[in-house]
């Protein structure tokens, strides 16, 4: 079982904002470490989406967006569109197994 | 434009060893952390392995501590994953990724194209 919890699967219908939230702890997202959230469609390398809680690399829409709060991380999808189908993964460190963690991923269906 | 070019994937019996290389181009490779992920049939994303630019700290998950030891040549500007001991579990894919800083832990935006290893008698 992972350090850092997402829910296995999320849905929204086109243009309909989605979010995933990825639960911690104090050892990890609680700590003040960054979170990151990355991409992977099915078969390919995975992307990165949002790095350092809320910024996004060149290239990633606006549509992609990061927050923080607590012991917890989300990232909110607003407009969705088929593309958007995929897997996301959100990755922190964490202090008590001094190394990095990933979320167990969200499968995201665009219905 | 950045990129990671990986190597040494391979069926390997139980016990046996591997080396795994990712080759850098597009960026100063030497400045910048490194770190392996892996992924098992089916599953999620799995960080193994990372290490420092420059001044190569590198770290370990429990799962491969002992058994897995990751280098660097800044020279040739070449990743390595040296994987012993090697168990049915540690069969995945293996991903080398950059990371944005030469501290890790910072978000990895360059990704290699991915290598298997299947580990089987």
């Amino acid at each position: 079982q992972s350090a850092l919890t997402q829910p296995p699967s999320v849905s929204g219908a086109p243009g309909q904002r989605v979010t995933i939230s990825c639960t911690g702890s104090s050892s990890n997202i609680g700590a003040e470490y960054n979170v990151h959230w990355y991409q992977q469609v099915p078969g390919t390398v995975p992307k990165l989406l949002i790095s350092g809680n809320n910024n996004r690399p060149s290239g990633v829409p606006d549509r992609f967006s990061g927050s923080k709060s607590g012991t917890s991380a989300s990232l909110a999808i607003t407009g969705l569109q088929a593309e958007d189908e995929a897997d996301y993964y959100c990755q922190s460190y964490d202090s008590s197994l001094s190394g990095s963690v990933f979320g167990g991923g969200t499968k995201l269906t665009v219905l | 434009e950045a990129q990671l070019l990986q190597s040494g994937g391979d069926f390997v019996q139980p016990g046996g060893s591997l080396r795994l290389s990712c080759a850098a181009s597009g960026f100063s490779f030497s400045l910048y952390a490194m770190t392996w992920v892996r992924q098992a049939p089916g599953k999620g994303l799995e960080w193994v392995s990372s290490i420092r630019g420059s001044v190569g700290g590198a770290y370990y998950a429990d799962s491969v501590k002992g058994r897995f030891s990751i280098s660097r040549d800044d020279s040739k500007k070449t990743l390595y994953l040296e994987m012993n001991s090697l168990r049915a579990e540690d069969t995945a894919i293996y991903y080398c990724a950059k990371e944005q800083s030469r501290t890790i832990f910072y978000g990895m935006d360059v990704w290699g194209q991915g290598t298997t290893v299947t580990v089987s008698s």
